[in-house]
């Protein structure tokens, strides 16, 4: 089956610096690719949708100057969280969708990220 | 505001016996149900999807959807101590791939 990895799987940054998490499908071409965030015993909470080739669309309330997003090719798409502090850390899981997905949304492992 | 509601649990039942998950959603436009299973610390897994009123039976898994009353449910047969996770219940507007909206939730404990 389709499989989309997501890298790192843990990162630890101190407050005030940047963090890279990528996302990549690997056996299919995703055309769409959505970043959530998910906080200890909560539910995913979609951040940005995002579309190879195209800036991203956030959702209501996401900082879109502190979430950077970049789909810049069909099979990896890269989520920056820029100024870091403590309360961003939390659990993101990208998720994928293309042209031989159908209707199923992979998603990646996702990545511990926290902020010290 | 779309919403998609779980009851939190934890739902604890006996090994072997029958869990029954249930979810409801306020977007009558809804077109796609997914059931999605989530270990602590990991990503969520898809067990079942599932687009049209009625069952579908996958395995020990049967999803139910009931469009009119905005409802769907799992129900896990023979129930297993791997069972025991959160199963989330996700919902999109559209009938092809596109963006999930997920309730919060449902812990089940499956008891030896």
């Amino acid at each position: 089956g389709a499989v989309v990895s997501q890298h790192p799987s843990r990162v630890i940054c101190k407050s005030g610096t940047s963090v890279k998490i990528e996302c990549r499908s690997l056996d299919f071409q995703a055309t769409t690719m959505f970043w959530y965030r998910q906080f200890p015993k909560q539910s995913l909470m979609l951040m940005a949708t995002s579309n190879e080739g195209s800036k991203a669309t956030y959702e209501q309330g996401v900082e879109k100057d502190k979430f950077l997003i970049n789909h810049a090719s069909l099979t990896l798409s890269t989520l920056t969280v820029t100024s870091a502090h403590p309360e961003d850390s939390s659990f993101y899981i990208c998720s994928a969708a293309g042209d031989t997905s159908g209707n199923t949304i992979y998603f990646g492992e996702g990545s511990w990220l926290t902020v010290v | 505001q779309k919403e998609v509601e779980q009851n939190s649990g934890p739902l604890s039942v006996p090994e072997g016996a029958i869990a029954s998950l249930n979810c409801t959603y306020s977007d009558r436009g809804s077109q796609s149900f997914f059931w999605y299973r989530q270990y602590s610390g990991k990503s969520p897994e898809l067990i079942m999807s599932i687009y049209s009123n009625g069952d579908k039976e996958d395995g020990r898994f049967t999803a139910q959807l009931n469009k009119a009353s905005q409802y769907v449910s799992l129900l896990i047969r023979d129930s297993q101590p791997s069972d025991s996770a959160t199963y989330l219940c996700a919902v999109a507007n559209t009938g092809t791939a596109s963006k999930l909206t997920f309730g919060t939730g449902t812990r089940l404990q499956v008891m030896l």
